[in-house]
């Protein structure tokens, strides 16, 4: 059974620029969540989708959103990228529910 | 989501076993006690999760107090693959947009 996973592995980009990340979920999980990742501030929820609907939303600014497709593949996006935005991000699928998360690999952005 | 304490960091040996704690005293009757583990350079890997009763997996057991206002995840027999860092999580099953809060986790490190 694959696991989540997340395109592309590393990713640099300079700021200003707009980028996205891509997850595919393990099979028949509906629930895909973000997180990001930094040694200042561990790991941080960014939001939560459940059959192309966001369920939940951290809080980041309005420059980070994701998407959903019918197929449970998740897209999330950053524009007007700055150099804080230099992370690892994480997706996660669920089955929903109280079921653990399987965690993809992330993919590490680097900002410069 | 209510918050979790664990110690930053504990040290096994190889072999033994290892005693994780949490405590969560502001835990409520609908929060089920997660814990989810990070290797280096990977994503976090759920380990276990229980809500009142003691619960046991292949990869490890999770005591639960009677009053639930702390755990402790048990590692049978660690070994040098155990070293990660583990973090103890609320997850109210009451809402319907399930986020993992992260703290700052247990590092653990085993020694040969």
């Amino acid at each position: 059974k694959a696991g989540v996973t997340q395109t592309p592995r590393y990713l640099i980009k300079t700021r200003g620029q707009q980028v996205t990340l891509s997850c595919s979920p393990i099979s028949g999980h509906r629930s895909v969540s973000w997180y990001q990742q930094t040694p200042g501030q561990g790991l941080q929820f960014l939001f939560e989708y459940f059959s192309e609907t966001q369920r939940n939303k951290g809080n980041f600014p309005g420059r980070f959103s994701g998407r959903q497709f019918s197929n449970s593949r998740s897209e999330m996006n950053v524009s007007t990228l700055e150099l804080g935005d230099s992370a690892l991000y994480l997706c996660a699928s669920s089955l929903g529910g109280n079921q653990g998360y399987t965690f993809g690999s992330g993919t590490r952005l680097t900002v410069v | 989501d209510a918050k979790t304490t664990q110690p930053n960091s504990m040290e096994s040996n190889e072999e033994e076993p290892v005693h994780l704690p949490c405590n969560h005293s502001t835990i409520s009757g609908t929060d089920y006690i997660h814990w989810y583990r990070q290797l280096p350079s990977q994503g976090p890997e759920y380990v276990i999760h229980g809500l009142t009763s003691n619960v046991n997996n292949r990869m490890a057991s999770l005591a639960i107090a009677e009053d639930r206002k702390s755990s402790t995840l048990i590692l049978h027999r660690a070994t040098l693959r155990d070293a990660a860092v583990y973090y103890c999580i609320l997850r109210d099953s009451n809402n319907a947009g399930n986020m993992l809060t992260f703290g700052g986790g247990t590092r653990l490190m085993v020694k040969p």
